[in-house]
This record gives C-alpha cells, structure tokens and sequence, in this order.
C-alpha cells in the first residue's frame, strides 16, 4: 500500500449535492492530514488540516479522521462549480520532524450546474 | 505579507542550458522544499531544506542543485536542462510543529 492512497476519481456532482472525497493512509505516516486543493494551472492551496479522531468542519468543508480505519475524508456540501478542483490528501512522514509530506495522486472533482 | 513567491512564472530553455529558480518565503518558516508536478505523477519532493544551512534530497535530486541562501530564500538550480525536466515546479515553506505546507505559485519550465 501507498503511504497515501486516494479513490482515483475523477468526480462529478450537481450543484448543491454534498462531494465526498476519500484517502487511506499506511502505518508510514504520522497522524496529522491536510487537504490541499489545487485549481487547474495553479498550485495547491492548503484547505482543511486534521490532528485529531473525528470530524472537524470549517464553513461547507468537513474533515473526518478515523483512525482505526485508518481513512481520512473530505466532506463538501453544497457543492458549487467554483469548489471545482483537484483535491489532494498530505500526511507528514511519521517519526520526521523535519516536515516532508506524502502527497497522494488526487481527486478531480467536478461540480455541474 | 506576501507568502511564498517564486520567480520566473515561464520559462523555456534549450537542451545544455543551465537555469535557477528563485524561491522566498516571508512567514518566518525554517523548512522549504522543492517539488515538481507531472500529468499523472502527482507532486514528487525534488530537495528539501530543513533548516538554513541544510539542504537533503527527495525523492527526485538527480540533474538539480539547491541552496539554501538564507532563512527566507531556497533556490533550485538545473545545471544542464533535459527535456525530462518539463514539468511545473513549487516551491513551499513549512513550520514545524504543525507541518502545513504552504506553496508558491510554480513555475512552468519547459526544456525543448
């Protein structure tokens, strides 16, 4: 397995629909995650950061950690067409403290009017 | 504050020429990295820089430089360009304990 896995994707959702993004992670890494999302043609925006068990919301967005499945995942509701986007999972290495982060391949999520 | 900035935005070099990307960051971070991004690849650490004065390889080094000039400035040299180089490069700064990475806005080299 991957260090950071996500569902390949990509996504497609109606408006105002709730986009469930996905990423499983390996015993390598350590317990803290971000999402990033990056626009087509830029560069990745840090969104969403976990360090904890559960959920934590932040406007549309909500991040959930399950760590005895060892799954991480990115709720977005009330899709709009602007949340259309590349979206990347990032774990920090574990035991680093030097702050290297494995990046998983991303999610293309598409939002349709 | 301006974040993380990298200069140039395009750039095109032939085969054999040699370029450097400039990287600065002003939120006072003391980790940088380099990354490239690829279609299908997903972003892959070229070097990092945990600190000024230190430098240590990614996943990818072969055919780059870097050094570390300061605590804000992180520059990522390719000495030859090969067409194996095109690709969009990030440069990002982080700090430690919380480890989010924050990106400049790339640079988009292609190598013909």
């Amino acid at each position: 397995q991957k260090e950071v896995e996500q569902n390949s994707g990509p996504l497609s959702v109606p408006e105002g629909a709730i986009a469930s993004l996905n990423c499983t992670y390996s015993d390598r890494v350590s317990q803290s995650f971000f999402w990033y999302r990056q626009y087509s043609g830029k560069s990745p925006e840090l969104i969403m950061s976990i360090y904890s068990n559960g959920d934590k919301e932040d406007g549309r967005f909500t991040a959930q950690l399950n760590k005895a499945s060892q799954y991480v995942s990115l709720l977005i509701r009330d899709s709009q067409p602007s949340d259309s986007a590349t979206y990347l999972c990032a774990a920090p290495y574990r035991g680093s403290t030097l702050g290297r982060l494995y990046f998983g391949r991303g999610t293309q999520l598409t939002v349709w009017p | 504050n301006a974040g993380v900035t990298q200069t140039p935005k395009f750039q095109v070099l032939k085969t054999g020429q040699s370029m450097t990307l400039q990287c600065a960051q002003d939120m006072n971070h003391n980790s940088m990295y380099w990354y490239r991004q690829d279609p299908g690849m997903g972003l892959r650490l070229i070097y990092y820089s945990a600190s000024e004065g230190t430098t240590d390889k990614g996943e990818v080094p072969n055919g780059y430089n870097v050094s570390r000039l300061n605590k804000r400035e992180f520059s990522l040299r390719l000495e030859s360009a090969a067409p194996s180089q095109t690709s969009v490069y990030f440069c990002a700064s982080s700090e430690i304990p919380t480890d989010e990475q924050f990106f400049g806005p790339g640079t988009r080299l292609t190598v013909l």
